[in-house]
């Protein structure tokens, strides 16, 4: 348990369904992150939050729509995906952007039908 | 693009030191190396970070060059629970500087 909660951590959806990834932490930290890891790819950074305001879009597609109701709770909600988003989705923290350690969290291995 | 370039597969045996190299040849004065790790469809874990001395942790140790341009990660007693992606990456402490991550080192530790 790394202080990083994603949930679920796996979901299977069809192209047509709206889900939503949940993440929460509790290490007090200010800022959150999406990142994307596709099948055999590096990690790709989606979205930065910082002190609930998006400081980057790393040109994501419309389909992932992010919402940071405060600095604990950090979504990604996800509608109309096509089988190639299937992928994990893992969500992380730090103090602020300019923090020295990133803490992820299991992630969620999502699966588009 | 992740400014490092790392081999991208490694074996060690059980109980050997593991030393994992990353170039980082463009690195600037004011960026640090950090090393993360990630078993197998887990989130990474963050392992060590150092800016221009050598730093030791209970993880791991980093040794890096005098003139910065790359380091060594050694995990000094390997076990079979090492068996993990390792990333190096640079990164300045400044803010909107955010971790980017290569495709890493595969380590395979051996019985």
């Amino acid at each position: 348990e790394t202080g990083v909660t994603q949930t679920p951590r796996h979901l299977v959806m069809g192209m047509t369904n709206k889900k939503s990834l949940k993440c929460e932490q509790h290490l007090g930290h200010n800022a959150m992150y999406w990142y994307k890891q596709s099948a055999k790819k590096p990690l790709e950074l989606m979205f930065v939050y910082n002190f609930k305001e998006q400081t980057e879009n790393n040109s994501v597609p419309s389909r992932f729509s992010p919402e940071c109701p405060n600095s604990s709770h950090l979504f990604l909600h996800l509608h109309t995906l096509q089988p190639e988003d299937s992928a994990l989705y893992l969500c992380a923290s730090s103090g602020a952007s300019g923090a020295n350690v990133l803490t992820f969290g299991a992630g969620s291995r999502l699966t588009v039908l | 693009d992740a400014k490092t370039t790392q081999p991208p597969s490694m074996d060690c045996a059980e109980g050997r030191a593991a030393n994992l190299p990353c170039n980082h040849s463009t690195i600037s004065g004011n960026e640090y190396v950090y090393w993360y790790r990630q078993i197998h469809s887990q989130g990474p874990q963050y392992i060590i970070h150092g800016l221009k001395n050598n730093e030791t942790n209970e993880m791991a140790s980093l040794i890096i060059t005098e003139d910065r341009k790359s380091s060594t990660l050694i995990l000094p007693h390997a076990t079979l629970r090492d068996t993990a992606v390792y990333y190096c990456i640079v990164r300045a402490h400044n803010y909107g500087q955010n971790f980017v991550f290569g495709p890493g080192t595969r380590l395979s530790v051996l019985p």
